[in-house]
């Protein structure tokens, strides 16, 4: 299984950009990088996901690198209410089709 | 609904009872998750259901844990015995087809469980 690897936790300050690490070093081709968020007592929230391609939607942008080792979930303009957990996944290849969360980053947006 | 609907959001029950968790998912999902998270910890896997296929039960932490889901829709979480490790909030979450299509799942907002 691929497994990722994140900071514990990052500061932010309000209206700045956040970027958001993810190692993923062992990951395979057909392999898709998935990010989600959790903020305080709500359940997780889909953000983004990608393959090899850089995406971006309303939420957020994804930046994985050409040798797709490693990605950054850019966040343009952080509020408060971006305070959270921030999971990076990758997909469980085979056939379960599950995800595996880890222990994610706590991003904290300072005012 | 728009979202996948869990019930109860919360529930409290005594060391040894049963309890049902239900989750309706987003209509017309055929994929259909179950996790917990207890109290400060990650996620943590329990059960995976696909279309008509046998579910993925490789997560379910005890034989007093078990799930179905009845018509490819509604989902039912049962938990015999409980004990008060138990405590959890049990989160479900679906998806239009199967992740291996590059699809995402989407989650519920939980049925908290507190056994006493």
């Amino acid at each position: 299984d691929a497994k990722t690897t994140q900071p514990t936790s990052m500061d932010c300050a309000e209206g700045r950009a956040a970027n958001l690490p993810c190692n993923h070093s062992t990951i395979s081709g057909n392999e898709y990088v998935y990010w989600y968020r959790q903020i305080h007592s709500q359940g997780p929230q889909y953000i983004i996901h990608g393959l090899k391609n850089n995406e971006t939607n309303e939420m957020a942008s994804l930046i994985i690198t050409e040798d797709r080792k490693s990605s950054t979930l850019i966040l343009p303009h952080a509020t408060l209410r971006d305070t959270a957990v921030y999971y990076c996944i990758v997909r469980v290849d085979g056939a379960t089709n599950k995800l595996i969360f880890g222990t994610g980053t706590l991003l904290a947006v300072q005012p | 609904g728009a979202g996948v609907s869990q019930s109860p959001s919360n529930k409290v029950t005594e060391k040894g009872k049963d309890v049902e968790l239900r989750c309706d998912p987003i209509s017309g999902h055929t994929a259909l998750y179950w996790y917990r998270q207890s109290l400060g910890q990650g996620l943590e896997f329990l059960i995976y259901f696909q279309g008509n296929s046998a579910p993925d039960k490789s997560g379910l932490p005890s034989d007093r844990f078990s799930a179905e889901r009845t018509g490819g829709s509604v989902s039912t979480l049962t938990i015999q015995r409980t004990q008060q490790e138990d405590s959890a909030v049990y989160l479900c979450a679906s998806s239009l087809r199967p992740l291996s299509s590059g699809n995402t799942i989407y989650f519920g907002e939980g049925s908290w469980l507190t056994v006493v």
